[in-house]
């Protein structure tokens, strides 16, 4: 059974650029959430959804960053106009209700 | 404003020795979980506490919650190197569940 699976692992953007970050979920899991990790520090939750459903979008920045979970294929992180500040790892977790999260890899974001 | 603190931030421990973990959080919560993060890897769940007086084990550590002091400690016992790595406390708050507020984790290196 394959656990959450991110893509890319890593992923380098000029300032400016739009960066998409994907996560499928553990099979028959239909929660996704979705944190950040700045360098030493601990998770930020940014959203949870479920299937073509945003959930929870507390954490989720006002401009530039959006979430989808549609109801075909992977979820999407998406940053459009990167900057500097964007630069950290991103963790997309899946769970079913009620249920302990289990975590993807991570894609780790660097801004040129 | 929640806070989950974890103290001490950084443990360099010598090998068989015993140490604890403290994670305090502010508000109610009766779910807790406990992660370890080895460095620029993912995150792997290592307890799910949820109630009151829980008590779990696993190998050299175990961990327990005391929601009334709103509490949780990781108890290691008899250290070896393969324990270092970071170690996160994590509190759910969402009454929906899956909205998970990290500590800002614990860096454990244990030296011979």
């Amino acid at each position: 059974n394959a656990g959450v699976m991110q893509n890319p692992r890593h992923l380098v953007r000029r300032r400016g650029q739009e960066a998409r970050l994907r996560c499928s979920p553990m099979k028959g899991h239909s929660h996704v959430y979705w944190y950040r990790q700045l360098p030493e520090e601990g998770l930020k939750f940014m959203v949870y959804l479920q299937k073509e459903n945003i959930i929870d979008e507390s954490g989720m920045p006002k401009e530039r960053f959006s979430a989808e979970f549609p109801k075909e294929g992977p979820s999407i992180l998406r940053i459009q106009q990167v900057v500097r500040g964007d630069s950290a790892a991103y963790f997309c977790a899946s769970s079913t209700q009620d249920q302990p999260q289990h975590f993807g890899d991570g894609t780790r974001l660097s801004i040129l | 404003e929640l806070k989950v603190e974890q103290n001490p931030l950084f443990l360099s421990m010598q090998e068989e020795k015993n140490y604890t973990i403290y994670c305090n959080y502010s508000t109610t919560s009766d779910r807790l979980y406990w992660y370890r993060q080895d460095p620029g890897k993912s995150l792997e769940s290592l307890f799910v506490l949820l109630s009151n007086g829980a008590v779990k084990q696993e190998g050299r550590l175990m961990a327990s919650l005391d929601t009334k002091a709103r509490l949780s400690t990781l108890h290691i016992t008899a250290a070896v190197h393969d324990l270092s790595a970071t170690y996160f406390c994590a509190v759910d708050i969402s009454d929906q569940g899956g909205k998970l507020i990290f500590g800002q984790g614990t860096e454990l290196s244990v030296k011979p």
